[in-house]
């Protein structure tokens, strides 16, 4: 199975601060990454695919980055509407593995 | 529009079945992968397996023979199955779907039903 290790475990920003989550695969998964954002009771939204395709009607201060086993979210401007928690997911291969989860907070 | 629901019991008794029923609409089963997510309380999210559109199925082996998944697509109703349930199978279990990727990217959940294994 691959696993991905997802960093930080949570996270403390100003609004308007710029925040990176990484996610690291144990093998190349050649882009086949995944990003969603879940809310408190609210099921997971996909926000980017492809490791770095915006998915429609996700703001543009969210962007992904990354290639081989290396990846990255990155929140611009942070407002208060993206306190959450993150996910990555890989769909490389069978079983789908997501990372652990990066609970994001406002300072 | 596109629309998944599970429904299925808040309360399982330990070593007992778990039958859970995803019910879609706006799309068709034979056009459309459904998946099984599961979240337990406060934690991250596990892919338990999928039915694919042309009727076969895919396992996490997490679950070895435990889970069965299957679908009646004259009802646009995909069934998970998972026997002797443990404490820590308590979860959030979710349908999804992935509609506009070819890829297994989840562009649509359902609200997930909520399931608690009792001693």
């Amino acid at each position: 199975d691959i696993r991905m290790t997802q960093s930080p475990a949570s996270l403390s920003a100003s609004l308007g601060e710029t925040v990176n989550i990484e996610c690291l695969a144990s093998e190349d998964i050649y882009s086949d990454l995944a990003w969603y954002q879940q809310k408190p009771g609210r099921s997971p939204q996909l926000l980017i695919y492809n490791a770095d395709s915006l998915q429609n009607g996700v703001p543009s201060r969210f962007s992904g980055s990354g290639s081989g086993t290396q990846y990255s979210l990155k929140i611009n401007s942070l407002q208060s509407e993206d306190v959450a928690t993150y996910f990555c997911q890989q769909y490389n291969n069978y079983p789908l593995t997501f990372g652990s989860g990066t609970k994001l907070e406002i300072k | 529009q596109v629309q998944l629901k599970e429904t299925g019991p808040d309360l399982v008794q330990l070593t007992q079945p778990l039958s859970i029923t995803c019910t879609v609409s706006g799309f068709s089963l034979t056009t459309y992968n459904i998946h099984w997510v599961r979240q337990p309380p406060g934690e991250g999210l596990e892919w338990m397996g999928a039915m694919w559109n042309g009727g076969g199925t895919d396992y996490n082996s997490t679950f070895k023979s435990r889970l069965s998944i299957n679908r009646d697509t004259s009802k646009s109703q995909v069934f998970l199955k998972m026997n002797s349930l443990q404490t820590d199978d308590t979860a959030k279990y979710f349908c999804v779907t992935n509609y506009y990727y070819s890829g297994d990217v989840f562009d649509y959940w359902g609200q997930g039903v909520m399931v608690t294994v009792s001693s």
